[in-house]
């Protein structure tokens, strides 16, 4: 069965810093991949995706992410972070029927 | 344009309650689903239908039952409702064989 783990429940980073949000991905085939971020309130947002080729993807508002077989990780970053940038993260893989399996989120706060 | 809408966004009632929870795509997709997040923000797909047939039925209780009219329309009819039905639902579609998903803003369900 599939499966993700994000790590790390709760990361505080001071804007301007570079982030780096993990997870790992279990899948017994070719795994797709996608990262997504909930603000407060609001529903889920597609950041980016990774189907297969360039193992480093770019995504909107300045994120990417690389796919790295080797160590089942698909981890998200970003260069410098904006304090809009403070929300939960969710990792997520697709499997049979489309399902979507996402990881318990990683909550980002950001200090100014 | 809203790309996948739910109604309504906040429901409080009360246990042994029955309640329904709409939602639409204009997306032009043939896959839609629910997903339930906790109060912990874990997110578990519940049911997905593509074409109006169901193709995912998760471990839910069968006082859930979705219904899905046509390719643009599921909604999630809740019989008996009880304290631990307390979620945000969240809707999404995505189009067969593109396993990206797109997601309504929720629908906030307290059961009091």
């Amino acid at each position: 069965a599939q499966s993700v783990t994000q790590p790390d429940i709760h990361i505080t980073v001071s804007e301007g810093a570079s982030l780096e949000l993990r997870c790992n991905y279990s899948y017994g085939a070719t795994p797709y991949l996608f990262w997504y971020v909930q603000s407060p309130g609001q529903g889920l947002q597609l950041l980016l995706k990774y189907f297969s080729g360039d193992t480093l993807v770019q995504g909107i508002k300045g994120f990417e992410a690389e796919f790295k077989r080797s160590q089942s990780s698909f981890n998200l970053r970003k260069p410098s972070v904006h304090w809009s940038d403070a929300a939960e993260y969710f990792c997520a893989v697709a499997g049979t029927a489309s399902k979507l399996t996402f990881g318990t989120g990683t909550r980002l706060q950001v200090t100014l | 344009d809203t790309a996948v809408s739910q109604t309504p966004k906040y429901l409080v009632t009360q246990m042994g309650n029955d309640k329904s929870i709409k939602c639409e795509q204009n997306l032009g997709h043939d896959t839609m689903y629910w997903y339930k997040q906790d109060s912990k923000k874990f997110l578990k797909i519940m049911f997905s239908y593509n074409n109006k047939e169901l193709i995912i039925n998760e471990t839910v209780p069968n006082r859930f039952s979705p219904k899905s009219p046509d390719k643009a329309h599921l909604n999630l009819h809740i019989n008996s409702l009880e304290l631990g039905d307390s979620a945000v639902y969240f809707c999404a579609s995505s189009q067969t064989d593109y396993y990206e998903q797109y997601f309504g803003p929720g629908t906030r369900l307290t059961v009091t």
